[in-house]
């Protein structure tokens, strides 16, 4: 079956440094990947995608890139800000789907 | 141009009573999705609908949830009767079909259930 799996929270880093989050996908055919964020207090808001192997998505300073061969599509900033604290979820469609499978979050602090 | 909306923001009922949440989907959109987030379980799809048309209802937990969707810009999402552990934040979202695999969602609706 398809399904996302990301790793758990919460992450807690200083400001301006180095972030990665891992996220990993079992999937028919060929997905499309997503990285979405929930502020506090808010619902979801797409943050990044990709829709083929090879893709890097990025926006605000993020990226990720679509990895085939290891099934993973990582999100990455190279310097953290306090207003990056929020929820990311990893997320895929199959095919295109209607619906999207979504992980289980990971949740960020960043502290000043 | 206006998100999706959703009203109540916040409900706090007794247990066994009914509660309706409703959503107003952005204009245009061709899908909309009710989501249920608990930290226990996470983000969990209860139902989507096409075209008004409910596609599938596999993740509505039982039979005291239904949804309907009478018209494109209004959806609601019932609970009869409510019970504790229906406390949650219920998230609408909408996409069109140019852009299936990107949703927006609403602010949601935070349930209490006491």
């Amino acid at each position: 079956g398809n399904s996302v799996t990301q790793m758990e929270g919460p992450v807690t880093l200083s400001e301006e440094a180095f972030l990665t989050i891992n996220c990993t996908y079992t999937a028919t055919g060929y997905p499309s990947l997503f990285w979405y964020v929930q502020y506090p207090g808010e619902g979801l808001q797409l943050l990044l995608k990709a829709t083929k192997a090879d893709d890097k998505g990025s926006n605000k300073g993020f990226e990720a890139t679509y990895r085939k061969e290891t099934t993973s599509f990582h999100l990455e900033k190279g310097s953290v800000q306090v207003s990056d604290s929020a929820v990311y979820f990893c997320a895929l469609t199959p095919n295109r789907d209607d619906k999207i499978i979504f992980g289980k979050g990971t949740r960020l602090h960043i502290l000043p | 141009d206006a998100g999706v909306i959703q009203s109540p923001r916040h409900e706090v009922t007794e247990m066994g009573q009914e509660v309706t949440l409703r959503c107003k989907p952005i204009s245009g959109h061709d899908y909309l999705f009710w989501y249920r987030q608990t930290m226990m379980r996470g983000l969990e799809l209860l139902i989507y609908f096409n075209n008004n048309v409910p596609i599938d209802d596999s993740g509505m937990p039982e039979d005291r949830f239904s949804a309907k969707m009478p018209n494109a810009s209004f959806s609601t999402l019932k609970i009869q009767p409510s019970e504790p552990r229906d406390s949650a934040v219920y998230f609408c979202a909408s996409s069109s079909r140019a852009r299936p695999d990107t949703q927006y969602f609403g602010p949601g609706t935070r349930l209490t259930v006491l």
